[in-house]
């Protein structure tokens, strides 16, 4: 049984720029979350995909922002790139919206020089 | 809102010591609770989650944690640490009144001595 996967492991931009990133969710799951993990940090949520649509979002600006597939796959879009973007991108998944436990996928590795 | 505080960004334990590593929540409802580990370069593994079952919660590798709701914490804890448990431990909370978002404490990365 897959777990979940995120693609790519690691990137590299510069300030400006836009980049997406992957995220494919544990078999069986519908509902895809995303996180930033800055370094020495705990992850912040940065909003939640369900039946294709954002459900909750946390304190992120509009430059991010997301989509979900109808194979419940997700991507992380993020404009306008920052240096304080650089961070351990987390994918989680969870079956429904609600209470259900998150299994969380290896990151991607994003660096903004 | 719900809030996770961790006590100690780093504990150092000698091998087969007890390994304790605090959390503690603010919360107006019970929530749900969660411990993670994060081992370097990785992902979050659920180590053990506590929702609203028995108060003694067994994790996977030797873990277990404690629910206390008078004192609104959720300590982890494991007899006898190895050196395969070094790593970084997460806490979160799941709020029922927010949709069950998941809010993360900063993390107590653990070092274990030979």
């Amino acid at each position: 049984d897959a777990g979940v996967t995120q693609s790519p492991t690691h990137l590299i931009k510069t300030r400006g720029q836009q980049v997406t990133l992957r995220c494919s969710p544990k078999s069986g799951h519908d509902t895809v979350s995303w996180y930033q993990q800055a370094l020495g940090q705990g992850p912040q949520f940065i909003f939640q995909y369900y039946e294709e649509e954002e459900r909750q979002r946390g304190n992120f600006p509009d430059r991010f922002s997301g989509h979900q597939f109808p194979n419940y796959s997700s991507e992380l879009n993020v404009n306008a790139l920052l240096l304080g973007d650089s961070a351990l991108y987390l994918c989680a998944s969870s079956r429904g919206q609600g209470e259900d436990t998150q299994y969380f996928g290896p990151g991607t590795r994003l660096t903004v020089l | 809102a719900q809030s996770v505080t961790q006590l100690g960004s780093h504990v150092s334990v000698s091998e087969g010591a007890l390994v304790l590593l605090r959390c503690n929540y603010s919360s107006s409802v019970p929530p749900y609770l969660f411990w993670y580990v994060q081992y370097p370069n990785q992902g979050l593994q659920l180590l053990l989650k506590y929702t609203s079952a028995a108060t003694l919660v067994k994790g996977i590798n030797g873990f277990e944690a404690e629910f206390k709701k008078s004192e609104t914490s959720f300590h982890l804890t494991k007899p006898s640490a190895h050196m395969s448990d070094a790593a970084e431990y997460f806490c979160a909370v799941s709020d029922p009144l927010n949709d069950y978002k998941l809010s993360f404490g900063a993390g107590t990365t653990v070092t274990v001595r030979a």
